[in-house]
């Protein structure tokens, strides 16, 4: 079945540097979607991307859908504490259910 | 205020002893679905709606069961829950019949715990 990996699944840096998380999924998708979870919260919908080689800017996060449809990143530049959380990648494919990366940990030291 | 309602926030519960979450939305949303969280391993869809009266298994169906006789409530029924379900669940809806075409909107999130 339609499989999603998402690397690295921690990552601590240290406030003002930037992040990256990567998303590779085993089928082409019809679109990706990002979402943030902050400590104790539940998800919350960033952005969605559905053209082959399409980069979204939010401020200071730039989100990118590969060339071939099958992977996606998420750059937050100058990470900031309100950066904290959980961010997930889901992929929607052929069948008719969203399949979430196991997600990315960001924690900052200020 | 537009939002997805899960009760109860946190249970605790024994082995084999039945249980309903419940899950409403306000947003007159076709799509939901029950997402269970654990540590490493993300969100993994265990059911999940199309329409009423039309339902499908997600991921990790084995052990749960649901129902959608209305648009807007989704309850998520463990007939005899097992400690291996202890986990963190999430219901959510979106706009689109299609599948997840749009933006998830996220409940609250319960905590269970089967001992």
């Amino acid at each position: 079945g339609q499989q999603v990996m998402q690397i690295p699944q921690y990552q601590h840096v240290q406030e003002g540097e930037d992040f990256t998380t990567y998303c590779n999924s085993s089928t082409t998708l019809s679109n990706i979607q990002w979402y943030k979870q902050r400590p104790g919260g539940h998800p919350v919908f960033l952005i969605q991307l559905v053209k082959s080689g399409e980069v979204k800017k939010q401020k200071r996060l730039t989100f990118q859908f590969g060339e071939a449809k099958k992977n996606s990143s998420l750059h937050i530049t100058a990470t900031q504490t309100t950066d904290v959380g959980t961010y997930f990648c889901a992929g929607w494919g052929r069948a008719q259910k969203l399949v979430f990366g196991q997600g990315t940990r960001l924690t900052i030291n200020p | 205020e537009a939002q997805v309602t899960q009760n109860p926030r946190y249970l605790i519960t024994v082995t084999g002893k039945k249980l309903t979450v419940t899950c409403s939305q306000n947003m007159n949303h076709e799509y939901m679905s029950w997402y269970r969280q654990d540590p490493g391993l993300g969100l993994r869809q265990i059911y999940y709606s199309m329409n009423v009266e039309v339902t499908d298994k997600g991921d990790v169906p084995e052990g749960y069961k649901v129902s959608r006789k209305e648009k807007r409530n989704f309850p998520l029924i463990l007939e005899s829950p097992s400690p291996n379900q202890t986990s963190l669940y999430f219901c959510a809806s979106s706009l689109s019949g299609e599948g997840p075409r749009d933006e998830q909107f996220f409940g609250p999130g319960t905590r269970l715990t089967v001992l």
